[in-house]
C-alpha cells in the first residue's frame, strides 16, 4: 500500500505566480489535512477536507489560499499570487476516518523568488 | 497554541533508552496524548498515542502519569536513525487538527 504521495516535491515560483500542490492520500483514506512548516518553525494546521467538502479551514490565510478534494483525483492546495513569505514546506496527511492517526506525505518545498 | 511543554533538545547514547518528557498540566479528561516525530526534511511520522493507560507498540512506550499532567515517551534501544524532532500533542477527541509545538530535538550519539 503506497503511502501519501505529494507532488511536486520541490516547486519554484516567482512572486505573483500561482502554485498548485497535489496530494494523493493513502488508498482507502477519505480524510485529508494540509499543514505548513515555515523555515525553522513547527508545523501549522491549515485545512481539513473530506471528499468534496471542506470541514475545517481555520488555519488557512484569508486570501490567496484555497484547497479542494474532488470526488476523483488528488487534493489540491492552490496559492495565488505567491509572495516570498509563502516559501515553506507544505505537508499533506491522510487518515481513513476522523479521529485517528494521520499519515503524512514527504512534503512539497515551495520557494518563491 | 500547543498545550504541551517539552525540553528543546536532548542527547542519548546509541543503544540506550531515550526518555522524552512532556508536560501537559492543563489537559482535560477526554483529551488524548499523541507523539509524532519528524526526521530531518521528512514528513512527520506517527509514533503512539494514549488516554490514561500506558501504551506500547513496536516503536515505543508511552507512560502517562496518574494525574495525566505529564507523560514520557520511551524509545527502548535508540539507534542513530531515531535522531529527529519529537512532538508531544494533546488532542481533544473530536478535533481533527494536530497542534504541533516546538518539540524536542533528540540526537542519538554514536
Amino acid at each position: 500500500n503506497a503511502g501519501v504521495m505529494q507532488n511536486p516535491r520541490h516547486l519554484v515560483r516567482r512572486r505573483g505566480q500561482e502554485a498548485r500542490l497535489r496530494c494523493s492520500p493513502m488508498k482507502g483514506h477519505s480524510h485529508v489535512y494540509w499543514y505548513r512548516q515555515l523555515p525553522e518553525e513547527g508545523l501549522k494546521f491549515m485545512v481539513y477536507l473530506q471528499k468534496e467538502n471542506i470541514i475545517d479551514e481555520s488555519g488557512m490565510p484569508k486570501e490567496r489560499f484555497s484547497a479542494e478534494f474532488p470526488k476523483e483525483g488528488p487534493s489540491i492546495l492552490r496559492i495565488q499570487q505567491v509572495v516570498r513569505g509563502d516559501s515553506a514546506a507544505y505537508f499533506c496527511a491522510s487518515s481513513p476516518t476522523g479521529g485517528n492517526e494521520q499519515f503524512f506525505g514527504p512534503g512539497t518545498r515551495l520557494t518563491v523568488l | 497554541d500547543a498545550k504541551t511543554t517539552q525540553p528543546p533538545s536532548m542527547d542519548c547514547a546509541e543503544g540506550r533508552a531515550a526518555n522524552l518528557p512532556c508536560n501537559h498540566s492543563t489537559i482535560s479528561g477526554n483529551e488524548y496524548v499523541y507523539w509524532y516525530r519528524q526526521i530531518h526534511s521528512q514528513g512527520p511520522q506517527y509514533i503512539i498515542h494514549g488516554l490514561k493507560n500506558n501504551e506500547t507498540n513496536e516503536m515505543a512506550s508511552l507512560i502517562i502519569t496518574e494525574d495525566r499532567k505529564s507523560s514520557t515517551l520511551i524509545l527502548p534501544h535508540a539507534t542513530l536513525r531515531d535522531t529527529a524532532v519529537y512532538y508531544c500533542i494533546v488532542r481533544p477527541p473530536r478535533e481533527e487538527k494536530l497542534t504541533f509545538g516546538t518539540g524536542t530535538r533528540l540526537t542519538i550519539i554514536p
